[in-house]
């Protein structure tokens, strides 16, 4: 069975500044994909990345990147020039490459952006 | 564009009682997905269908079923209700024609209530 860690319950970052959500995983698979979705006060689920575990190259998407450390199983996702409206709860998930979306997910890291 | 559609949005039910919830997917797509999200917790896969068969099982309660229909749209029934069901349920669909390209799109969610 898969794992997904977010060891960073909490955090918080001045607008305008970059943050850096941690995210570790334990699989035996090798072909997987890895996911960051923010979950706002609405609570709708909104997919901010993916990265696919054959891709070297990381993943971007605008303000948002993440570093894919394969070996180490790190995930880590990057939001620069943060914005008020950046504020969540991320959850990094894990989905297997048989089966994309029965997704395991971390436990959230609550961001805060403050003006 | 048209997204996943859930109902109702909001469901408050006695201790014992049974609940349905509905989801309709975005049009074409053929994989659904349900998901239970507890207070403060992280969302929790229960089962997926492709196809109108059941394609994976996770940590789904027996006195919970679930079915996809013709038109794709699927239908989550739980019955003895327990306080431990208050949560909210998300559905999310998918392409799985779409292979690697397939992308996950979640519903608002239900929010359901058991007093």
């Amino acid at each position: 069975a898969q794992t997904v860690t977010q060891s960073q319950p909490e955090m918080s970052v001045q607008e305008a500044e970059t943050v850096t959500l941690s995210c570790t995983y334990d699989t035996s698979e090798s072909d997987y994909y890895l996911f960051w979705y923010k979950q706002p006060p609405s609570r709708q689920m909104i997919l901010v990345i993916r990265q696919e575990a054959y891709k070297q190259q990381n993943a971007t998407e605008n303000r948002f990147s993440v570093n894919f450390q394969k070996a180490a199983k790190s995930f880590s996702l990057k939001i620069s020039d943060s914005q008020l409206g950046d504020a969540a709860m991320y959850f990094c998930a894990f989905g297997s490459g048989g089966s994309n979306y029965k997704l395991t997910f971390g436990k959230g890291t609550l961001l805060t952006v403050n003006p | 564009a048209a997204g996943v559609i859930q109902s109702p949005r909001h469901l408050i039910k006695e201790k014992r009682e049974t609940a349905t919830l509905k989801c309709y997917p975005i049009p074409r797509h053929d994989t659904v997905y349900w998901y239970q999200q507890g207070p403060g917790q992280d969302p929790q896969f229960l089962i997926s269908f492709y196809e109108k068969m059941q394609s994976d099982k996770g940590s789904i309660p027996d006195r919970f079923s679930a079915q996809q229909f013709s038109d794709y749209h699927s239908e989550l029934n739980m019955s003895s209700l327990e306080l431990g069901d208050s949560a909210l349920y998300f559905c999310a669909s998918s392409d799985r024609g779409q292979g690697f390209n397939e992308k996950l799109f979640f519903g608002s969610g239900t929010q359901l209530s058991v007093l």
